[in-house]
């Protein structure tokens, strides 16, 4: 199993970044597969997931009308979109292959993350 | 509350057990997971559900959990074991929440 993200990026306040993340080595459609950010520093924090099978999303409320989470089916890979970017948006950003069951979850394999910078 | 509460750092000598305890409302309803992040790393897996270890995990790592709070146990902690490390639980508001995280040192 292998989610390999996108390069590091370096953007300006007020623009936005999409973050891509292939997966590999499993059926793409039968795992949930989140977004978790960490800034300098910090701990970590949840941003989302999305349903590869149809493709529906759940977006934390901290990040609702900023964030979009798609998927393409043909090449396995799903995409993070983050608009109208902060300072305080300087972070690495994970993808991670989530599974568990009625009362548990619980996240098995990451991706190497992708350092997003957001400078002047 | 919607939060996952740690203790910012524990100390621990080498070949003692240390336990990380994680508390929060969501915990009564659902098992926590447990990862652990070196420097420059992304998180590892390293406990989920009751008490599961993923593969290539020690056995010297074990969970447990009793009403609103999770605990990771270190038994004869090593060196390597030096880390930040998180909890995570899922709330029935289909949200996911990580504990504010704990730095393990091993003397």
């Amino acid at each position: 199993v292998q989610l390999v993200q996108s390069g590091a990026e370096v953007k300006k306040p007020g623009a936005s970044v999409k973050v891509s993340c292939r997966t590999a080595g499993y059926t793409f459609y039968t795992y949930y597969v989140h977004w978790v950010r960490q800034a300098p520093g910090q701990g970590l924090e949840w941003m989302g997931i999305i349903n590869p099978s149809g493709g529906s999303t759940t977006y934390a409320q901290k990040f609702q009308g900023r964030v979009t989470m798609t998927r393409d089916t043909s090449t396995s890979t799903v995409y993070m979109y983050l608009s109208s970017l902060r300072f305080e948006d300087t972070a690495v950003y994970y993808c991670a292959r989530g599974d568990g069951g009625y009362n548990y979850h619980y996240f098995d394999y990451w991706g190497q993350g992708s350092l997003v910078t957001v400078s002047p | 509350s919607s939060e996952l509460t740690q203790d910012p750092a524990v100390s621990v000598a080498l070949g003692q057990t240390v336990r990380i305890t994680c508390q929060g409302d969501s915990l009564r309803s659902y098992y926590a997971s447990w990862y652990q992040q070196k420097p420059g790393q992304a998180p590892v897996l390293v406990i989920y559900d009751k008490n599961d270890r993923p593969s290539g995990i020690p056995n010297r790592f074990s969970g447990s959990s009793s009403g609103n709070t999770a605990s990771l146990t270190i038994t004869r902690a090593q060196a390597e074991d030096e880390a930040d490390y998180y909890c995570h639980s899922r709330d029935n508001n289909d949200n996911h929440l990580f504990g504010t995280g704990t730095k393990v040192t091993v003397l």
